[in-house]
């Protein structure tokens, strides 16, 4: 089983929805962070988490939130769906200080 | 300014030949450095790690950093058409406990096509 878990691993889903994607990690990591991924454009932070109670924004918050629902599960929610988030979305896992990040298998989310 | 920055691609090399890799970064407290590789649809793996000034040697890859001059690089030696793939740097701030701190960012990624 993968360490770091996505959920769903694809969707498409209609402008105007809700929807969460789910991520989950057994590697015991405090450091979980929110990815998009766009041709051209590398992977872009939303969001990052130290601990349950540490969630910061990063370069591309806006139409989207995020709960820590406990040290192993960070979720992602687009309130209300656009098309232009239609992307491939990635959950990432680290220890603290100078360490690597460990990546999920990712979601490729579609809204029409 | 881009937080990270990668040279521009693609970059096509034929087999057996030295790819180049390199990206800067603005953010002076920067602390930690990554190469990722990404195939296309799968998610980024490590490939190197380097936290200093100077060389890392790995097997046919070595990366090199310059915190000075804000500049880090990868290079791959006697490439393989295995070897084509994004690769993604990544620099993690240390950001003197502010809110940055930790914080893993990315570049855009460089395609690297080697050919037979």
């Amino acid at each position: 089983d993968a360490d770091v878990t996505q959920t769903p691993r694809n969707r498409i889903t209609k402008t105007g929805k809700r929807i969460m994607l789910e991520c989950s990690q057994t590697k015991g990591h405090d450091r979980m962070y929110w990815y998009r991924q766009d041709p051209g454009l590398g992977l872009r932070l939303i969001y990052y988490s130290f601990d349950v109670k540490d969630i910061n924004k990063g370069e591309i918050s806006d139409g989207y939130s995020v709960s820590r629902q406990a040290q192993a599960k960070f979720s992602l929610s687009l309130e209300s769906a656009i098309p232009n988030q239609t992307a491939l979305y990635f959950c990432a896992t680290s220890l603290k200080g100078n360490t690597e990040a460990f990546f999920g298998q990712g979601t490729r989310l579609t809204v029409v | 300014q881009k937080e990270v920055e990668q040279n521009s691609g693609p970059l096509s090399v034929p087999e057996g030949a030295i790819a180049s890799l390199n990206c800067t970064y603005s953010d002076r407290v920067s602390q930690s450095f990554f190469w990722y590789r990404q195939y296309s649809g799968k998610s980024p793996e490590l490939i190197m790690s380097i936290y200093s000034n100077g060389d890392k040697e790995d097997g046919r890859f070595t990366a090199q950093l310059n915190k000075a001059s804000q500049y880090v690089s990868l290079l791959i030696r006697d490439s393989q058409p295995s070897d084509s793939a994004t690769y993604l740097c990544a620099v993690k701030s240390s950001g003197a406990g502010g809110t940055s701190y930790g914080k893993l960012t990315f570049g855009q990624g460089t395609i690297l096509t080697v050919h037979p």
